[in-house]
């Protein structure tokens, strides 16, 4: 099994909608989530960090659900610039980190 | 510096020849991590070095990949008789223990 994995999509939304996405992961005793972004032909790029008692910043909310070993990311009022894959990451114990194989977002005007 | 830094950006070798890839991580940074990616696909992991300790190995795909990390810095990833199944863009990423980590902008190899 998989330690992270993730539905690929590929998500499209018009402009404005709210769009969810969904990672789980197999280890129960993982430390810290995080939300990457990565652009086409970019490197990854921290969103941001997912805390138990959930966080928002802006138009996103990451959210943790530990009995149930998933995380979540939330957009609201999705905008073109929105566009890109959303990259899951675990990190367990040890300090590895491990990745989902992405989910693809197209916002579409 | 202020990021990770990787070099070349680009790199065409033929098939069979060797090619050394660097990254130098943030000034700080104890955790380094090398990863490849290949076109279209998630991110594969390679190797990570923590501080001092014995680096962890379990993810290059043969003998034919190497890595070193001088003086807790600067790290370098070798890849000996390349093949084309090697080709990808290799990424480096730097963490401080505990936090989520910053990538450099890779290397895009292409074995022709």
């Amino acid at each position: 099994r998989k330690e992270v994995e993730q539905d690929p999509g590929p998500f499209n939304v018009p402009e404005g909608a709210t769009v969810a996405f969904n990672c789980t992961y197999s280890n129960s005793a993982s430390q810290s989530f995080f939300w990457y972004r990565q652009d086409c032909r970019k490197e990854p790029k921290l969103l941001m960090s997912v805390y138990s008692s959930g966080n928002e910043d802006g138009r996103f909310t990451a959210q943790l659900n530990r009995a149930s070993q998933y995380i979540s990311l939330l957009i609201r009022d999705s905008k073109l610039s929105d566009s890109a894959t959303y990259l899951c990451v675990v990190r367990n114990t040890g300090n590895q980190f491990y990745f989902g194989t992405g989910t693809s977002l197209t916002v579409i005007p | 510096g202020a990021g990770v830094s990787q070099s070349p950006s680009n790199k065409v070798t033929e098939k069979g020849k060797d090619v050394e890839l660097r990254c130098d991580p943030i000034s700080g940074h104890t955790a380094l991590y090398w990863y490849r990616q290949s076109l279209g696909q998630g991110l594969e992991f390679l190797i990570y070095f923590q501080g001092n300790s014995a680096p962890d190995k379990s993810g290059l795909p043969s003998d034919r990949f190497s890595a070193e990390r001088t003086g807790g810095s600067v790290s370098t990833l070798t890849i000996q008789r390349t093949q084309q199944e090697d080709s990808a863009v290799y990424l480096c990423a730097s963490s401080w223990t505990g936090n989520g980590y910053t990538f450099g902008s890779g290397t895009r190899l292409t074995v022709v």
